[in-house]
């Protein structure tokens, strides 16, 4: 199956600093991938969907300014957690669609956000 | 997209068959059922989706009632690394984001 490479695996910093996660479709172009957040014992909650040369589409209550998108290839999307405070320590999960298959996302394995 | 409801837990014994149900009574003529499960600490993963008819792979089989307002994931034989989070999710190709909005999922226990 298709392979969607998420990095780093888990970051700790200290609040006020900005983190950049990276998500790489490995072997497939993704026109469109997708950032998610998990809290502890809780359901994936989707935050913005990236489209590959455009801005993402952010869900509602979801800070733009403060989740900063960028997909500026077919295999590549990074999002930034700008002035990170403990509030934002999560588990974050990016997906990537193949552009030809609209059925199936292929998920990361997740980043671990631990703010000090 | 519609909303599906699922037990929050299930139990299974390890190396029997697995039926775990998802209703969707609202679901339209353009959703799709998808399937993906969630192990712990990883990101979830696609199991099987379907439309109309019934659907096997080589992880699972889809069951989705005539009406459509149900479905059913089989898993014919439960080992332990099957233990994990379900999630039953509609997707309309409308529109065709391809964004999947995640419900709380079935959480699933294999016992040895």
């Amino acid at each position: 199956g298709a392979v969607v490479s998420q990095h780093p695996s888990r970051v700790i910093c200290k609040s006020g600093t900005s983190v950049k996660i990276e998500c790489r479709s490995l072997d497939f172009q993704a026109t469109t991938m997708f950032w998610y957040r998990q809290f502890p014992k809780q359901s994936l909650m989707l935050m913005a969907t990236s489209n590959e040369g455009s801005k993402a589409t952010y869900e509602q209550g979801v800070e733009k300014d403060k989740f900063l998108i960028n997909h500026a290839s077919l295999t590549l999307s990074t999002l930034t957690v700008t002035s990170a405070h403990p509030e934002d320590s999560s588990f974050y999960i990016c997906s990537a669609r193949p552009g030809g298959a609209k059925n199936i996302q292929y998920f990361g394995a997740g980043t671990r956000l631990s703010v000090l | 997209d519609a909303k599906t409801t699922q037990p929050n837990s299930m139990e299974s014994n390890e190396e029997e068959p697995v039926h775990l149900p998802c209703n969707h009574s609202t679901i339209s003529g353009t959703d799709y059922i998808h399937w993906y499960r969630q192990l712990p600490s990883q990101g979830p993963e696609y199991v099987i989706h379907g439309l109309t008819s019934n659907v096997n792979n080589r992880m699972a089989s889809l069951a989705i009632a005539e009406d459509r307002k149900s479905s059913t994931l089989i898993l014919h034989r439960a080992t332990l690394r099957d233990a994990a989070v379900y999630y039953c999710i509609l997707r309309d190709v409308r529109g065709n984001t391809g964004k999947l909005i995640f419900g709380q999922g079935t959480t699933l226990q294999v016992k040895p």
